[in-house]
Formats: structure tokens, sequence, C-alpha cells
């Protein structure tokens, strides 16, 4: 599996857009990206997957460049609840693939 | 909306004492896993499981540990005789794959907090 690349942490203040960006310069042509989240120790929660299209849903959106080396989770107005560990990981289609956590992002959304 | 679920939220043990860690996963779902994350450190996969026999495992997943499906509902890991190493959260997941080319996006339990004495 491709590795990915992340700021080990980043601030944001409450109601702005925060924009985590994650690097994957390996990423093979059927790998899909993930992004998750855990907050405090708790089961990492799904957020948005994409292919090669920016992908948008009730959480984020997802801004994948044309080369598909690196990406951008876009949290549109972030809240105190958004404060989480954010994970970007690469992982093949179409199997059950186990997902491969690294440290992730720690954003810390601030009042 | 459907979500996975897990008994118990945390189990105590004494070390050489074998523990079963139970979860339900959403009810469509055909895939299952077990992952777990030692206090301060990565979430690390154990193992998957689909059509009634493991997928994939870790090098964590030894002898020690096993999983089972024993009804339509529940998917249960046991590890047989508990080390304090073992202490750690552990989360079951569970996804749905329709057609080859699809994403795999895992829906992960609250966990179960083993504490091993």
């Amino acid at each position: 599996d491709a590795k990915t690349t992340q700021p080990p942490s980043m601030d944001c203040a409450e109601g702005r857009a925060a924009n985590l960006p994650c690097n994957h310069s390996t990423i093979s042509g059927n790998e899909y990206v993930y992004w998750y989240r855990q907050i405090h120790s708790q089961g990492p929660q799904y957020i948005i997957h994409g292919l090669k299209n920016n992908e948008t849903n009730e959480m984020a959106s997802l801004i994948i460049t044309e080369d598909r080396k690196s990406s951008t989770l876009i949290l549109p107005h972030a809240t105190l609840r958004d404060t989480a560990v954010y994970y970007c990981i690469v992982s093949p289609s179409g199997s059950a693939r186990q997902l491969t956590f690294g440290s992730g992002t720690q954003l810390t959304v601030l009042p | 909306e459907p979500e996975v679920t897990q008994t118990p939220s945390h189990q105590v043990t004494q070390m050489g004492q074998e523990v079963i860690l139970r979860c339900v996963p959403i009810s469509n779902h055909l895939y299952f896993y077990w992952y777990r994350q030692i206090l301060g450190q990565k979430v690390e996969f154990l193992v998957s499981f689909y059509n009634n026999e493991i997928s994939e495992k870790s090098e964590i997943f030894d002898d020690q540990f096993s999983v089972e499906r024993p009804d339509g509902s529940n998917f249960t890991l046991k590890i047989r005789s508990t080390k304090l190493e073992d202490s750690a959260m552990y989360f079951c997941a569970s996804s749905s794959l329709t057609w080859a080319g699809e994403g795999n996006e895992q829906f992960f339990g609250p966990g179960t907090r083993l504490t091993v004495l």
C-alpha cells in the first residue's frame, strides 16, 4: 500500500474552513484516498473517500490533485467538535483490504 | 443510522485468562475486521473476515487470537491466554462491497478497552 505524509498538527479557528493536506506520491491507479478521524480514543470515523474526482458529502470535501499525488480534506465550517486526529489512508479498490493508519494530523479547533 | 456495536466497553482480566470481545456489525455488511490501538500508539490492523473465513491477518494475529461469526449477527475476537501487552483498545469494523471497482469504507465500533493485569 502507498504511504501517506501528513503534518502532525494544525490549528483552525472555529467557524473557519479547515484544510488538511496529505501527500501520497506513490499512489497506484486503483487506490482510493480515504479520510477518517478519531476523536479522543473513540473508534475511527469514516469521513469521505475518492479516486480521481473531487468529492463532497455532508461532512467534508475532498480535493484530489490531477496527478493524484496529494489531496486536501476541507471541513468548511470547523466546530469545536471537529477537534480530532485526522487520518489520510490509501487502499486498493474492490477488496476488503486492511486500512493502514499512520500518525495522522491532530486538528485543534480553537474558540 | 446503522452502526457497529461492541461489548463490553471495558474488560479487565488477569494475565493468562481467556477473553472474548464481541461485535455486532452493520446488518447488511459482509466484511468484518478487528483492529487494536495500544494507548498512545497507532491503530493497527489485526484481521479481516469474509464468508466465514479469514481473508487477511497481520503479524500481531498469532495463534493466541481467533475470530468467529457464531451466528448471523455477532462477530467475536478471542484471545486465549492474555498477556500484559494485549492491553489496548480493540475496534471492530465492517464494510460492504457490491462491485469490484468501488471503494471500501469501513465503519468502526466504539471499541472495547482491554486491561490485562
